[in-house]
């Protein structure tokens, strides 16, 4: 099955500066790949998703690139500001069938002001 | 719409007890998903459902969990007997191969508040 790894575990940044978080994943037929931020006591919530037939993809301070060659993806934040501090999750899956998300296990971003 | 409401929001039980989450999806939503999530093991799928069919089990961790979606708009995780490692944050999530009108974002999924259990 799939298997997405996801780095690094914990990220600072001081304000204004640029974030970038990385994943992998196994399965080649996964073609879907979400980003989803979650706050502290909080539900993960979907803040940007890239498909295969594309190699970038942005909105506003939020980008996501994906290079299906090696299997990875990556989510870059820009300008980081403190409410940017969350839990990131990145994950994969398989679009038109409605199938279950595999995670990464989460990057814990710190913005410091 | 009110998305995906799950209840309880917290359940503190005893080891032993009957433990049952609760979860109404996204009016409209043909699929549905239980997550566990722990500082251990991250978000893992336990069960989907698709049109109210259960797909892949394969998550549950042992015969005392079982769910069942009886209608499009309810599903239940049952526990029985519940264990100090089943405590954690569980999420139901829910989604539709159509997306929402103008969206663009097909099968998104958009998850519940989570309910945490913990179990002494």
């Amino acid at each position: 099955g799939e298997n997405v790894e996801q780095h690094p575990s914990t990220l600072s940044v001081q304000e204004g500066d640029s974030a970038v978080i990385k994943c992998t994943y196994s399965d080649s037929a996964s073609n879907y790949f979400p980003w989803y931020k979650q706050e502290l006591g909080k539900r993960p919530q979907l803040i940007i998703d890239i498909r295969s037939n594309v190699g970038e993809k942005k909105d506003q301070r939020i980008a996501v690139t994906l290079n299906k060659t090696a299997k990875h993806f990556s989510l870059h934040i820009t300008e980081t500001q403190p409410e940017d501090s969350a839990v990131y999750f990145c994950a994969a899956s398989m679009v038109g069938g409605n199938t279950p998300l595999v995670f990464g296990k989460g990057t814990r971003l710190s913005v410091i002001a | 719409d009110a998305g995906v409401i799950q209840s309880p929001r917290h359940e503190v039980t005893e080891m032993g007890q009957e433990v049952t989450l609760r979860c109404k999806p996204i009016s409209g939503h043909n699929s549905l998903f239980w997550y566990r999530q722990t500082m251990m093991r991250g978000l893992e799928l336990l069960i989907y459902f698709n049109n109210n069919v259960p797909i892949d089990d394969s998550g549950m961790p042992e015969d005392r969990f079982s769910a069942k979606m009886p209608n499009a708009s309810f599903s239940t995780l049952k526990i029985q007997p519940s264990e100090p490692r089943d405590s954690a944050v569980y999420f139901c999530a829910s989604s539709s191969r159509f997306g929402l009108a103008g969206s663009g974002r097909v099968n998104e999924q958009f998850f519940g508040p989570g309910t945490r259990l913990t179990v002494l």
